[in-house]
């Protein structure tokens, strides 16, 4: 089972509307981490925004958004007030703990390609 | 702000040759990491390092593969003898291990195999 799953390859949205990437992801353990990338033509990995399993709120960083529903183990992503430069690939990846309990490497999603319209 | 840097920034080489990619991690880190992303695919991990030694490793890491924090600053990847299927954007990562929120990425490094 994929322990990602981004399910919209491609998104448009209008400049200066919000849009949402959706995230789901599949763990057993309590303590995770989800992380939010974005991934410009040039190729660099930009963090955008950070959501802990145990975190009562969701978390918030500018423009950006975590609409966190751990029931359902979703993680989506709010854009608010598209900007042009917001034009990107987006990746959604978790982090789980070690058998030592130690911070492990990142799964990422397939990715989704957000375009923003003028 | 400390940075993760790489170098080169691309890389070509022939089929068969050996390739080493080039990381600095910053400098109170602990955990390294190396990840691979083919062109249009999502990012995948392939080696983690502590401690001196690895610490975990993908399938994908073979024995092609292989990884060296020689000098107590700089941490290489090693391609021993590269495929075609190789090409990819690989990227270097560092945290400092204390928050589990943080994961650093260099600029990565793009390989070309012809």
């Amino acid at each position: 089972a994929q322990k990602i799953t981004q399910t919209q390859p491609g998104m448009f949205v209008q400049e200066k509307e919000a849009v949402t990437l959706d995230c789901t992801y599949d763990t057993s353990d309590p303590s995770y981490g989800l992380f939010w990338y974005k991934q410009p033509s040039s190729g660099e990995m930009i963090f955008l925004i950070y959501q802990g399993s145990y975190d009562q709120q969701n978390a918030t960083e500018g423009r950006y958004s975590l609409n966190f529903q751990k029931a359902r183990k979703s993680a989506n992503l709010v854009i608010s007030a598209s900007q042009l430069g917001d034009s990107a690939m987006y990746f959604c990846a978790m982090r789980e703990p070690n058998l030592s309990g130690s911070a492990r490497q990142l799964t990422f999603g397939s990715g989704t390609q957000l375009t923003v319209l003028p | 702000e400390p940075e993760v840097t790489q170098t080169p920034s691309h890389q070509v080489t022939q089929m068969g040759q050996e390739v080493i990619l080039r990381c600095v991690p910053i400098s109170n880190h602990l955990y390294f990491y190396w990840y691979r992303q083919i062109l249009g695919q999502k990012v995948e991990f392939l080696v983690s390092f502590y401690n001196n030694e690895i610490s975990e490793k993908s399938e994908i890491f073979d024995d092609q593969f292989s990884v060296e924090r020689p000098d107590g600053s700089n941490f290489t990847l090693k391609i021993r003898s590269t495929k075609l299927e190789d090409s990819a954007m690989y990227f270097c990562a560092s945290i400092s291990g204390r928050g589990y929120n943080e994961q650093f990425f260099g600029p990565g490094t793009r390989l070309t195999v012809l």
